[in-house]
Parts: structure tokens; C-alpha cells; sequence
């Protein structure tokens, strides 16, 4: 099965800077790739997300890159600011047929923001 | 905005004894889902149930787990006999069709904490 490795496990930065989280991943049918950014006591939400046929994408601050032939993608946040502080999980989705959606999940990365 | 809502928030229950963890997913979404984070590990699939059926199972699943969707609205996990290790937050996800079958975004519950003793 797929199996979804994610660095660093913590990362600190400060208020302004950039942050950028690293993930690899095992099978090379996976297709779609997700990030979920996770507050304290709430579930996971979707912040960004990628699928194979490009390589990069990017949505104000955040911006996610996808290098197919390495099985690897990356989630960076620029400019970052106190409430991006939260645990950050990359996924990736194994293509098992129509109707399932099986997300493999990373360990996950908490970001301080030091303002 | 649509959200995914959980029941209960925090269940704690004894060794042996049955849970019920109750969702209810966005009204038109046809793709539902469970997954479970142990505290501090990653977040694991469980099961997908599209169609009045699961359509996929991870080995966590086993015989101890069953899912419903008992009135249209509503998507149940149930743990028969609940272990020590089934302490964990769960998940109840749903997904919309737009995209095609393996894209489009899956919305999270806040989930239910579930704590055996």
C-alpha cells in the first residue's frame, strides 16, 4: 500500500518568514495530494491540494509543488503570520476505482508562527 | 457554509462495551468516510460507504467495526466490543462527486473523541 513520509515532524519560524514542509510518497498510481491544516480540538480542512498532471500550484500564500519522478511534494507558505500556527498533514490518494478515496496520510508538521 | 457534524464530541466507555460515533455529512455529498487518529499519530483511513455499501476497508476495520447509514441523513461507526487500543479521535469525512470519482474535497467532522478504560 501507499505509505506517506512527511518532514519536519515540527518546524518554527518567524512572523514574516517562510515555512516549507516536505512529503514523499510510495506509490507512483497516487494521483491527488492534499494538504489539511488541523487547529487544536478541530478536524482537518483542506488548504490546498495538487493532482499529477501539473506541478505546481498556488493560492495566495500558500503554494504546493509535485516532482512526479521523485514521488515527492512540498507545501510552502509564504509571508507567514501568528493563526498558520496549526499541525499541517500532507496525503496522498491511492487510485483504487470509482466511489473510493482512500487518503494516506503523513505524521504531520506542527508550525509555530513566533511573532 | 455545509460542515460535517459529529456525535458525540468526547464518549468514554468501558472495556467491552458497544459505541455508537454518529455523523452527519453534507446533504448532498454521496462519498462518506471514517478515520481515526491515535493521539500524536497520523490520521488513518478506515472505511468508505458510497451507495448503501462500503466500497473499502483499511485492516483496522476488522469484525469489531460495522457502518450504517440508517435514514438518509445520518452515518454511523459502531465498535461492538471496544479494546484499549480503539481510544482515539475519530473522523467522519464526506465528499461531493465534482472532479470525478478520486478527486474533489473531503470535508472533515471535528470529530469524536472516543476514550476506553
Amino acid at each position: 500500500g501507499e505509505n506517506v513520509e512527511q518532514h519536519p515532524s515540527t518546524l518554527s519560524v518567524q512572523e514574516g518568514d517562510s515555512a516549507v514542509i516536505k512529503c514523499t510518497y510510495s506509490d507512483s498510481a497516487s494521483n491527488y495530494f492534499p494538504w489539511y491544516k488541523q487547529e487544536l480540538g478541530k478536524g482537518p480542512q483542506l488548504i490546498i491540494d495538487i493532482r499529477s498532471n501539473v506541478g505546481e500550484k498556488k493560492d495566495q500564500r500558500i503554494a504546493v509543488t509535485l516532482n512526479k519522478t521523485a514521488k515527492h511534494f512540498s507545501l510552502h507558505i509564504t509571508e507567514t503570520q501568528p493563526e498558520d500556527s496549526a499541525v499541517y498533514f500532507c496525503a496522498a490518494s491511492i487510485n483504487s476505482g470509482a466511489g473510493s478515496y482512500q487518503l494516506t496520510f503523513g505524521k504531520g508538521t506542527k508550525l509555530s508562527v513566533i511573532p | 457554509e455545509p460542515e460535517v457534524t459529529q456525535t458525540p464530541s468526547h464518549q468514554v466507555t468501558q472495556m467491552g462495551q458497544e459505541v455508537i460515533l454518529r455523523c452527519v455529512p453534507i446533504s448532498n455529498h454521496l462519498y462518506f468516510y471514517w478515520y481515526r487518529q491515535i493521539l500524536g499519530q497520523k490520521v488513518e483511513f478506515l472505511v468508505s460507504f458510497y451507495n448503501n455499501e462500503i466500497s473499502e476497508k483499511s485492516e483496522i476495520f476488522d469484525d469489531q467495526f460495522s457502518v450504517e447509514r440508517p435514514d438518509g441523513s445520518n452515518f454511523t461507526l459502531k465498535i461492538r466490543s471496544t479494546k484499549l487500543e480503539d481510544s482515539a479521535m475519530y473522523f467522519c469525512a464526506s465528499r461531493g462527486t465534482s472532479g470525478g470519482p478520486n478527486t474533489g474535497e473531503l470535508f472533515f467532522g471535528e470529530g469524536s473523541r472516543l476514550t476506553v478504560l
